[in-house]
């Protein structure tokens, strides 16, 4: 059964560079697309952007200057970078394995999420 | 377009049958993708494709699509269906991201 396990800083000052890293266990990359989803408190759902085990990366266009999401595929992870974070960046960030095959497109396994509250 | 649209809350006795909508023009190509999230928790995938249930997801959630507008249904609604719902699709304008509605929070009553 794949689990994914996030971790990363969780308090960060205007300005700096946010950083987070999900761990694949117990399955591999390959014919999925890996995700990094937020969610302000009390608010919805944000897709921040995806790589496929390919390493294409696609990113939602509100936040594509600021984010690069990488693979490692030797340590089974792949992480999240978002520079130059305000008090918007403020969320729980989750990271998700994502099966894309028209017409089926889904988030079958999430990590638990981390907070992540960007403060002066 | 790459919206989706829930409607913000729905509201149902314990025991009787609700449906969750979601309305986008994605939901002609892809299939919907439904989501529960309880407070603190991080979302559960309860439906995708055509009508399927995850293991573990009980058989009274189901879901279907008519043009652009899916629906989650549950029959016999419980107590701890009580959540926020999200659907979720692939946006279709050629850039290939991914979407989510806002939210549905469902009371049971």
């Amino acid at each position: 059964q794949v689990q994914l396990q996030q971790w990363g800083a969780g308090l960060l000052k205007p300005s700096e560079t946010l950083s987070l890293t999900c761990a694949v266990h117990g399955g591999s990359f390959s014919g999925f697309y890996w995700t990094w989803i937020r969610q302000p408190l009390g608010k919805g759902l944000e897709w921040i952007g995806e790589i496929h085990h390919s390493g294409i990366t696609t990113y939602n266009p509100s936040l594509q200057s600021r984010v690069t999401i990488s693979l490692d595929t030797s340590r089974n992870q792949f992480s999240l970078k978002v520079n130059s974070v305000a008090a918007a960046d403020t969320a729980v960030y989750y990271c998700a394995r994502t099966k894309v095959l028209l017409p089926y497109y889904y988030m079958d396994v999430w990590g638990k999420g981390t907070t992540v509250t960007v403060s002066s | 377009s790459s919206d989706l649209t829930q409607d913000p809350a729905v509201s149902v006795a314990l025991g009787q049958t609700v449906r969750i909508t979601c309305q986008g023009d994605s939901l002609r190509n892809y299939y919907a993708t439904w989501y529960q999230q309880k407070p603190g928790q991080a979302p559960l995938l309860v439906i995708c494709g055509k009508n399927y249930r995850p293991s573990g997801i009980p058989d009274r959630f189901s879901g279907s699509t008519s043009g652009n507008t899916a629906s989650l249904t549950i029959t016999g609604t419980q107590a701890e269906d009580e959540a926020d719902y999200y659907c979720n699709s692939r946006d279709t304008s050629g850039n290939q991201l991914g979407v989510f509605g806002g939210g549905t929070r469902l009371t049971v009553l």
